[in-house]
């Protein structure tokens, strides 16, 4: 296994524009996390999946973000209307739900800059 | 809420001496999980050590060590023989026990240099 992936590494993109980003968790893991890292700031949790459930959203989540994990696989992270207050680092990660060893694994992020 | 605090932005530490990076919380549960994280330069974030808070013990791995004081909601951590592999961010997080959802919640982070 190579632990969670996270596809683009990096993005660019103009103010207005949508963006989607991908994250294949460690095949075994039913849950799976997005988080938002802005320069200077530990990471700010977005949403959670159980499965192909989506569970818990964050307040910092706008209407402008979309998430999805489909047959509770891979997830997908959509940003309409990206606004330069979008930039940051968004990472995934993954874990297997137990209680008691319910340890989170990291993807490597993806880095959006909005121009 | 719960918030995680980490009042040292930089630290510095020469090769192969001890460094000791703190954190404290605020939580009103009696049960819960904490952790370090290390995020190297551009690399991803990777798990150093966890502490139930029900254990009394310690956490250690390796040259990696806590010092949980409950009462004070300290959790500081300890790294000995330090390395230069050991340059990251190193960022302590908090996590219920109860409930569905294992968020994380994370400080701000303290960027750890080590001087060869």
């Amino acid at each position: 296994d190579t632990g969670v992936s996270q596809d683009p590494r990096h993005k660019i993109t103009k103010r207005g524009q949508n963006v989607t980003f991908r994250c294949d968790p460690i095949s075994e893991h039913n849950r799976l996390y997005w988080y938002r890292q802005t320069l200077g700031q530990g990471p700010e949790f977005l949403t959670y999946f159980q499965n192909e459930a989506q569970l818990e959203k964050s307040r910092l989540l706008s209407d402008r973000f979309s998430a999805e994990r489909p047959k509770g696989s891979f997830s997908t992270l959509e940003i309409q209307r990206t606004e330069q207050g979008d930039s940051a680092m968004y990472l995934c990660a993954s874990s297997l739900g137990a209680p008691l060893t319910d340890t989170q694994y990291f993807g490597p992020g993806t880095r959006l800059t909005v121009l | 809420a719960q918030t995680v605090t980490q009042s040292q932005p930089e630290m510095s530490v020469q090769e192969a001496e001890t460094v000791t990076l703190s954190c404290t919380y605020d939580t009103s549960e009696s049960d819960y999980y904490l952790f370090w994280y290390k995020q190297p330069p551009s690399r991803q974030m990777i798990l150093v050590i966890r502490q139930e808070a029900y254990k009394q013990q310690n956490a250690t791995e390796n040259r990696f060590s806590v010092n949980f004081q409950k009462a004070a909601k300290s959790f500081s951590l300890k790294i000995s023989d330090s390395q230069l592999g050991d340059a990251a961010m190193y960022f302590c997080a908090y996590r219920e026990v109860t409930g569905a959802n294992s968020k994380l919640t994370f400080g701000k982070g303290i960027t750890l240099s080590v001087r060869p």
